[in-house]
């Protein structure tokens, strides 16, 4: 069964702290590991992993995968209270084409 | 343009009766989702549509669960007999659905349901 654990569940810091948010899997076929952001309701999409060791950039958020050791990490710089929110992991791959299986999230609170 | 969305935002229902959640997907978007999330959990994958193929329904739970997709756009999902356990928000994405290793996924903001 395919599965996708996020660590750590929760987090707390404060503005201008840098976070590291991670991911790792089990997936048969792995195809691409995608990343979240989820504030209210819609997951809003971050960024998308297929290669291993390419950093993907926007801004103050960073991703890089590692398909050797299965695991993906979000970074995140000089973190704002807009920050706040859950992120969410997750992995194409498995007899699906289509199917996403996502991590539980991880819930970052960024306070001022 | 417009984004995915899905109607009702939210939903009360008691138990035993039939639901019905509608999404409308990205215009042009072949391909369309059906996740389901618990409170404090991560989303579960419930239904895939691709074009004209046969849908992927290896994530529904039980037969109370059945979606459809006419035209090959609007999708609704249909949960019959609910239980107080199907309490959840549903989201709906749709990709391109090109066949890329590179299709993502776009949700929709997601109809809460509570069944009483």
């Amino acid at each position: 069964e395919d599965k996708v654990v996020q660590s750590p569940l929760s987090l707390v810091v404060h503005e201008g702290d840098t976070v590291t948010l991670n991911c790792s899997y089990e997936v048969t076929n792995f195809r691409s590991l995608l990343w979240y952001k989820q504030e209210k309701k819609a997951p809003t999409f971050l960024f998308m992993l297929t290669s291993s060791g390419i950093e993907k950039k926007s801004g103050r958020l960073s991703s890089i995968l590692d398909k050797k050791e299965l695991f993906s990490i979000l970074n995140i710089t000089a973190t704002q209270t807009g920050d706040s929110a859950v992120y969410l992991c997750a992995v194409r791959g498995g007899t699906s084409y289509g199917k996403l299986t996502f991590g539980q999230g991880t819930i970052l609170t960024v306070h001022p | 343009g417009a984004g995915v969305s899905q109607s009702p935002s939210n939903k009360v229902t008691e138990k035993g009766k039939d639901v019905e959640l509608r999404c409308d997907p990205i215009s042009g978007h072949t391909a369309l989702y059906w996740y389901r999330q618990s409170l404090g959990q991560g989303l579960e994958f419930l239904i895939y549509f691709q074009g004209n193929s046969a849908p992927d329904k290896s994530g529904l739970p039980s037969d109370r669960f059945s979606a459809e997709r006419t035209g090959g756009s609007v999708s609704t999902l249909t949960i019959q007999r609910t239980q107080q356990e199907d309490s959840a928000v549903y989201l709906c994405a749709s990709s391109p659905g090109q066949g890329k290793i590179t299709d993502t996924q776009y949700f929709g903001p997601g109809t809460r349901l509570t069944v009483l």
